[in-house]
């Protein structure tokens, strides 16, 4: 089955700095999600995107809906340890029903 | 938070064994899904209902059946479980079809199959 390629895979950074990841795909999505899952529990959902070029934001993350559709980004403004986790994005693709189809994920950590 | 409840949390069982995992939910939306999660997969989507008994297979169904017989309940069903089927089980659910499809998480099951 088709998967979204997420990068990087994983990320070690200090407190305070900016986080950026980002999903490609080689088909077009309607929508994207972005998730965030801790150990040992499920994925949160963070932010959907809907349109293409939009820029969504939610605390100090902000998204964005790429203009081809067949991208999308995540960053993370000033990373706190709470951030720490694994992003996944996801996408819906026109007429393929309800189903999303998710990256491999993001991971996180954060350096005190 | 979604209500949204998954049980059991964690079982052990043998191969060859039947299993059922149940996912609850108290917010009677219409879309339920059944996900599996293993290292470099990500999410993979079993099966899904949309509706009482309207189900349907997702990207990697065999080995794996579901009920739902009230809009609250979804049951994952492995008739004969094997080694590959050990994984974390997350059930979703979301409200609407299509383009603003927002899915909601279950805190999971871990099923590891001896």
């Amino acid at each position: 089955g088709q998967q979204l390629n997420q990068s990087p895979q994983s990320m070690f950074i200090q407190e305070g700095e900016d986080v950026s990841m980002n999903c490609t795909s080689s088909s077009i999505f309607n929508t994207w999600l972005w998730y965030k899952q801790e150990p040992g529990e499920g994925p949160v959902l963070l932010i959907a995107l809907y349109k293409a070029g939009e820029l969504t934001s939610n605390g100090r993350l902000t998204a964005q809906f790429g203009i081809t559709r067949k991208d999308s980004f995540l960053n993370i403004s000033a990373s706190i340890p709470s951030d720490v986790g694994i992003y996944f994005c996801a996408g819906l693709i026109t007429g393929g029903g309800n189903k999303l189809t998710f990256g491999t994920g993001t991971q996180l950590k954060v350096e005190l | 938070d979604a209500g949204i409840t998954q049980s059991p949390r964690h079982k052990v069982t043998e191969t060859g064994t039947p299993v059922t995992l149940r996912c609850h939910q108290t917010e009677n939306h219409r879309y339920m899904y059944w996900y599996r999660q293993d290292p470099g997969h990500g999410l993979r989507l079993i099966h899904y209902s949309y509706g009482v008994k309207d189900t349907d297979k997702g990207e990697v169904s065999d080995g794996y059946s579901v009920s739902r017989s009230k809009t609250e309940d979804f049951l994952l069903t492995l008739e004969s479980a094997t080694s590959s089927q050990t994984s974390v089980y997350f059930c979703a659910i979301s409200d609407t079809s299509g383009r603003d499809n927002e899915q909601f998480f279950g805190p999971g099951t871990r099923l590891t199959v001896l």
